[in-house]
């Protein structure tokens, strides 16, 4: 059974657009959401993470917006570069007991000049 | 050498062949992991060993041999695998047994003939 879902299978946005990725989960133990970004050839690099207790967390052009009461997350990406262009992964975990990431199948993000 | 290394990065190998691949974290990380990433699928986490010693073998067949002889070394040892095995095998480290602050290697793309 697949914990978390993750939507767009693949997506198309232009230089300067928002990027938008979601992901839902049904687990309301999990208390730890991070998002990963992966480069061709590459692993899988932490991009941001959120806890919970807040419902946005901001890092640069990059934000998670998490609605508890839906359990679902989503990744912004405000003015999309083409550098951006990668596949990005959703993730949720119980940090208190487990060590497991519990992974989304991945977005592949093309943003176009 | 900073951050998780493994090698080699690609293995062609057939089904009655041997192989390890091999993961060395610079991180000074107590915490090592296995994850397979096949295609269209979550990333799914095969093997964790906390300070050298296994806690967590995610039902993965007999074929996939983990060893840890320090905390900052890693093998998975293969043997007599099937085709449906090729996937990129990523490891990952973390300061702790915890989803959080998941570092991971670049991997190693197998393909089994």
């Amino acid at each position: 059974q697949q914990q978390v879902k993750q939507s767009p299978q693949s997506l198309i946005v232009q230089k300067g657009g928002i990027s938008i990725i979601n992901c839902a989960y049904e687990n309301t133990a999990f208390d730890y959401f991070p998002w990963y970004q992966q480069f061709p050839g590459k692993g899988p690099a932490l991009l941001i993470a959120i806890r919970p207790d807040v419902s946005e967390k901001k890092e640069g052009r990059f934000t998670i917006s998490f609605n508890k009461s839906a359990k679902q997350f989503s990744l912004h990406i405000m003015d999309s570069q083409p550098g951006d262009s990668a596949t990005y992964f959703c993730a949720a975990a119980d940090s208190n007991s487990g060590y497991a990431l519990n992974f989304g199948k991945g977005t592949s993000l093309l943003v176009t000049p | 050498e900073t951050g998780v290394t493994q090698t080699p990065r690609h293995l062609v190998m057939g089904m009655t062949n041997k192989k390890s691949l091999k993961c060395e974290q610079h991180l000074g990380h107590n915490a090592m992991y296995w994850y397979k990433q096949s295609a269209k699928k979550p990333l799914e986490l095969m093997f964790v060993y906390n300070f050298k010693e296994q806690t967590e073998n995610n039902s993965v067949p007999s074929r996939f041999s983990p060893e840890c002889p320090n905390s900052s070394h890693l093998f998975l040892h293969l043997h007599t695998l099937q085709p449906e095995d090729s996937a990129l095998y990523l490891c990952a480290s973390s300061q702790e047994v915890r989803p959080l602050g998941l570092f991971f290697g670049e991997g190693s793309r197998l393909t089994v003939l």
